[in-house]
C-alpha cells in the first residue's frame, strides 16, 4: 500500500512544495512520481526514486528509498498545480498512491 | 518516438465484456524494454493498475480484477489488448494504456468507457 500525504497542499507560486509517499513495505528504489492535469493522461516525472524523466524541469526532484519518498518542487510555477501520484513497481501488483492535489494558495 | 493510442467502444452494457486495443507506433511492440500495461481511473478518483504483459510470455494482473481480466499482444498488428468480462457500473472509467519500464514513461491519451444499459 502506498500512502501519500498530504491529500491536498495549498502553496503560493514561487514557493517550495514537498510531497510525501510512504510504502507499507520496502520497494527499494523502484518508485516513480507522476503529474496529472485535468483531462490529461498522467506524465512521468521521476523514476528510480530520483531520476528525472526526459524533458522534466530541474525544479522537480525526487529522493528516498525503501519506504519513504519525497517529491520536491523547488519554486512552484503556475503550470505545476495539478494532482501528483506516487507508484511502486518493485513488485507485482503495481500500486499507486491515492494522490496529492497541489493547489494555488 | 513511442506513441500509444487506445481504441474501443465508449459504452458497454452491464454483464457484457469490455474490449480495448492499444496501438503502438514509433517503436517496436516486440521491444524487450517494456511491459505493455493497462491502467484505469474512475471519475474523480485515482489511478488503478489493471495488468501488464511482456511479449506474450509473462502477464501480471491486479488481484482485485484477475478473475475477469485478460491482456494479450498481437505483434503483427502492433497492438495489445484488454478484455474485462462481466462489467458493472463500477468499471466505468477512463482507461489508459502505457509502457512500463522504469516507471510508465509513455501513456495513451485515454479512452472513456461507460457501463450502462
Amino acid at each position: 500500500v502506498m500512502t501519500q500525504s498530504p491529500a491536498t497542499l495549498s502553496v503560493s507560486p514561487g514557493v517550495r512544495a514537498t510531497l510525501s509517499c510512504r510504502a507499507s513495505q520496502s520497494v527499494s528504489s523502484n518508485f516513480a512520481w507522476y503529474q496529472q492535469k485535468p483531462g490529461q493522461a498522467p506524465r512521468l516525472l521521476i523514476s528510480n526514486a530520483s531520476t528525472r524523466a526526459t524533458g522534466i524541469p530541474a525544479r522537480f526532484s525526487g529522493s528516498g528509498s525503501g519506504t519513504e519518498f519525497t517529491l520536491t518542487i523547488s519554486s512552484l510555477q503556475s503550470e505545476d498545480f495539478a494532482v501528483y501520484y506516487c507508484q511502486q513497481y518493485n513488485k507485482w501488483p503495481i500500486t499507486f498512491g491515492q494522490g496529492t492535489r497541489l493547489e494555488i494558495k | 518516438q513511442l506513441q500509444l493510442q487506445e481504441s474501443g467502444p465508449g459504452l458497454v452494457k452491464p454483464s457484457e465484456p469490455l474490449s480495448l486495443t492499444c496501438t503502438v507506433s514509433g517503436g517496436s511492440i516486440s521491444s524487450s524494454h517494456y511491459y505493455w500495461s493497462w491502467i484505469r481511473q474512475p471519475p474523480g478518483k485515482g489511478l488503478e493498475w489493471i495488468g501488464s504483459i511482456y511479449y506474450n510470455v509473462d502477464t501480471h494482473y491486479n488481484p482485485s480484477l484477475k478473475s475477469r481480466v485478460t491482456v494479450s499482444v498481437d505483434t503483427s498488428k502492433k497492438q495489445f489488448s484488454l478484455r474485462l468480462s462481466s462489467v458493472t457500473a463500477a468499471d466505468t472509467a477512463v482507461y489508459y494504456c502505457a509502457s512500463l519500464s522504469y516507471g510508465m514513461d509513455v501513456w495513451g491519451q485515454g479512452t472513456t468507457v461507460t457501463v450502462s444499459s
